[in-house]
């Protein structure tokens, strides 16, 4: 079983909808939690980073974690087409050696 | 503020051979990281140093890669003799701190290819 499983995608969505992107973990001594967005041939970028159960919103996104359950989730509010890019969620036990999801690829429809 | 550097970009060579990636982190960052992201996966740390000194290389196949951090700059990954798995994008990341959580700051990466 891997230490990070993430649902594999791809998604295609027309401009506007909810994108909603899950992880499950195993490890539970991890403290933190991030998403990194990868655009096509560029490095992960941070997009969101929480280390507490409940919900974290930055605009248009809302990082969702679950202690109990091993389970985050990263929604995106009204999708762009510069949304479109793949999502990875990362997490950490708080030495900054991160677990990688293996990705989901969004495609967001104009 | 500079972010982290790498080259090459794209590099093909034949299997057996050697090839070396260089890596250049943000400007007083004292941690570096190598990962591997091979197609459709995420990325798989294979080595980090704090200054110059190795913390982890726990995943770094010690019989064809190796890799240096000289003067806690600069680091060199290089993979000797490649195979055809080693197929996949080395990215390097750098960070100001070793504990705690915050943001690790990735290259571009150097995308490889083994035939």
């Amino acid at each position: 079983q891997k230490e990070v499983e993430q649902d594999p995608g791809p998604l295609s969505v027309p401009e506007g909808a909810i994108v909603s992107l899950n992880c499950t973990y195993s490890n539970s001594a991890f403290q933190y939690f991030m998403w990194y967005r990868q655009y096509s041939r560029k490095g992960p970028e941070l997009l969101m980073y929480t280390y507490s159960s409940g919900n974290k919103e930055d605009g248009r996104f809302t990082a969702q974690v679950d202690k109990s359950s091993k389970y985050i989730s990263l929604f995106i509010r009204d999708s762009q087409p510069s949304d479109s890019a793949t999502y990875l969620c990362a997490m950490s036990e708080g030495d900054y050696k991160l677990s990688f999801g293996a990705g989901t690829t969004v495609t967001v429809r104009a | 503020e500079a972010g982290v550097a790498q080259s090459p970009r794209y590099k093909i060579i034949e299997k057996r051979q050697s090839v070396a990636f260089w890596c250049n982190p943000i400007s007083g960052h004292a941690t570096l990281y190598w990962y591997q992201q091979i197609l459709g996966q995420g990325p798989k740390l294979l080595i980090q140093f704090q200054n110059n000194g190795v913390v982890d290389d726990s995943q770094l196949p010690k019989d064809r890669f190796s890799a240096e951090r000289l003067k806690g700059v600069d680091s060199t990954l290089k993979i000797q003799p490649a195979k055809l798995e080693d197929s996949a994008v080395y990215l390097c990341a750098s960070s100001l701190l070793i504990l705690g959580a915050g943001e690790l700051f990735f290259g571009e990466g150097s995308r490889l290819t083994v035939l």
